[in-house]
């Protein structure tokens, strides 16, 4: 069964501290992983597509990184307006457009 | 600039009762996606359309619900006899280039 797991639950920083978060899937065969932003209340933000082990994608403080196993986002130097829920999702290639979503990390930025 | 619109952002009706969700596309996509979140769990895929068909569906989405492009740009969702249980954000998703799927604001649906 395809399965998607994200450490930790929680995780509170300050502002400054750098820190990664972690995606660990099972899939039969992956067509791409992704990583979005989720405010409270609010529908997921697309932030990255990553397709094969090796890739990176960057944007502003955050870095995404695909291994055959996990991924992981990376965060640099967080601001308190990064705090978010980070969802990871997955897509198998023998499905159709589904995509499965992790229960996500609850980052918070302390000033 | 959001891609897709959800209306209306918070619905509240009594069990039994049917709802329409509405998804809006600020432009014209072939591929439509449904999903919901009940609070604190993960989302969860519900259906996917594709020129105007069913093309694939959870074990949620049983003979209750069902999917709609009534005027070719509008797209929605009838929860028939809607149950406690159904209480959640409903998303909207389209996709536009590779597999990347963009989602919607969301409806909050409360059946009390």
């Amino acid at each position: 069964e395809d399965q998607v797991t994200q450490s930790p639950e929680a995780l509170r920083l300050q502002e400054g501290e750098s820190s990664s978060l972690n995606c660990s899937y099972t899939v039969s065969g992956l067509r791409g992983l992704f990583w979005y932003r989720q405010d409270p209340g609010k529908g997921p933000e697309f932030l990255f597509t990553l397709y094969s082990a090796g890739e990176e994608k960057e944007k502003e403080r955050l870095k995404a990184t695909l291994t055959k196993k996990e991924s992981f986002l990376h965060i640099t130097a967080p601001k308190p307006e990064d705090s978010a829920t980070y969802l990871c999702a997955v897509q198998a290639s023998n499905r159709d457009d589904k995509i499965i979503f992790g229960k996500g990390t609850r980052l918070h930025i302390l000033p | 600039e959001p891609e897709v619109t959800q209306t209306p952002s918070h619905q509240v009706t009594q069990m039994g009762q049917e709802v329409i969700l509405r998804c809006v596309p600020i432009s014209n996509h072939l591929y439509f996606y449904w999903y919901r979140q009940i609070l604190g769990q993960k989302v969860e895929f519900l259906v996917s359309f594709y020129n105007n068909e069913i093309s694939e569906k959870s074990e949620i989405f049983d003979d209750q619900f069902s999917v709609e492009r009534p005027d070719g740009s509008n797209f929605t969702l009838k929860i028939r006899s809607t149950k406690l249980e159904d209480s959640a954000m409903y998303f909207c998703a389209l996709r536009k280039s590779s597999y990347e799927q963009y989602f919607g604001p969301g409806t909050r649906l409360t059946v009390t």
